[in-house]
């Protein structure tokens, strides 16, 4: 069953601006991650963040999950014309984790205008 | 290189005859999966697996086998498929451990059974 929930569903930036997308889960949850996805391949991961966690960075990617409301963002500054993908929140409730236990969103389909 | 790799990438098949579609692991990752991505639905689960034996269904199992003889290895079988069965497939894998359950994917399967 699906517990991530991306918002919002489309959503189309200038280069150089910066996007943001979030993430609402409905259980408790051990971390969450977020992959990529460029038309037709396979997710990507970008970043995990555990439920102990309120924000990490990668590079240009910060995310920040508030498990109070169950909910997550992911920021990309200074948005390039590659980041053109589509976006999903997963969420590893699972005991073990790993494949099993990861449940995605519908995802956010990010277009970036040069 | 780290990878999971996915055999055919594209297959069209008519109703009815059987299929497999390979699955193969170099991380010696304990958890695979089977994705399926349609549409508007987001990614699926279909099987995933903890260990060499041991299979469990996920979301959406009806019409599908699996088998894990091998550690690397995770394919998935379609006895008779139907075109409802028609979708994006992927396969993940990754490890066990709580803090490192991060998804490698495939490059998907996309099949068409007409």
């Amino acid at each position: 069953s699906q517990q991530g929930e991306e918002d919002p569903q489309a959503l189309s930036i200038q280069e150089g601006e910066n996007a943001t997308m979030n993430c609402s889960y409905k259980t408790s949850i051990n971390n969450l991650q977020w992959y990529r996805q460029n038309s037709g391949r396979g997710l990507v991961h970008l970043i995990l963040i555990r439920s102990n966690e309120r924000e990490k960075h990668s590079g240009r990617l910060r995310v920040t999950l508030d498990t109070s409301k169950k909910s997550s963002s992911l920021l990309i500054t200074a948005s390039r014309a590659a980041d053109t993908a589509s976006y999903f929140c997963a969420t590893d409730a699972g005991s073990g984790g790993g494949a099993d236990g990861l449940t995605f969103g519908k995802g956010t389909h990010l277009i970036i205008q040069p | 290189e780290a990878q999971v790799t996915q055999n055919p990438r594209y297959l069209i098949t008519v109703t009815g005859k059987k299929l497999t579609v390979t699955c193969s692991q170099n991380m010696n990752h304990e958890y695979m999966s089977w994705y399926r991505q349609d549409p508007g639905l987001g990614l699926r689960q279909i099987y995933y697996s903890m260990n060499v034996e041991v299979t469990d269904k996920g979301d959406v199992p009806e019409g599908y086998k699996v088998s894990r003889k091998e550690k690397r290895n995770f394919p998935l079988i379609l006895e008779s498929p139907s075109p409802n069965q028609t979708s994006l497939y992927f396969c993940a894998s990754s490890w066990k451990e709580v803090d490192r359950t991060e998804a490698f994917f495939g490059q998907g399967t996309r099949l068409t059974v007409v």
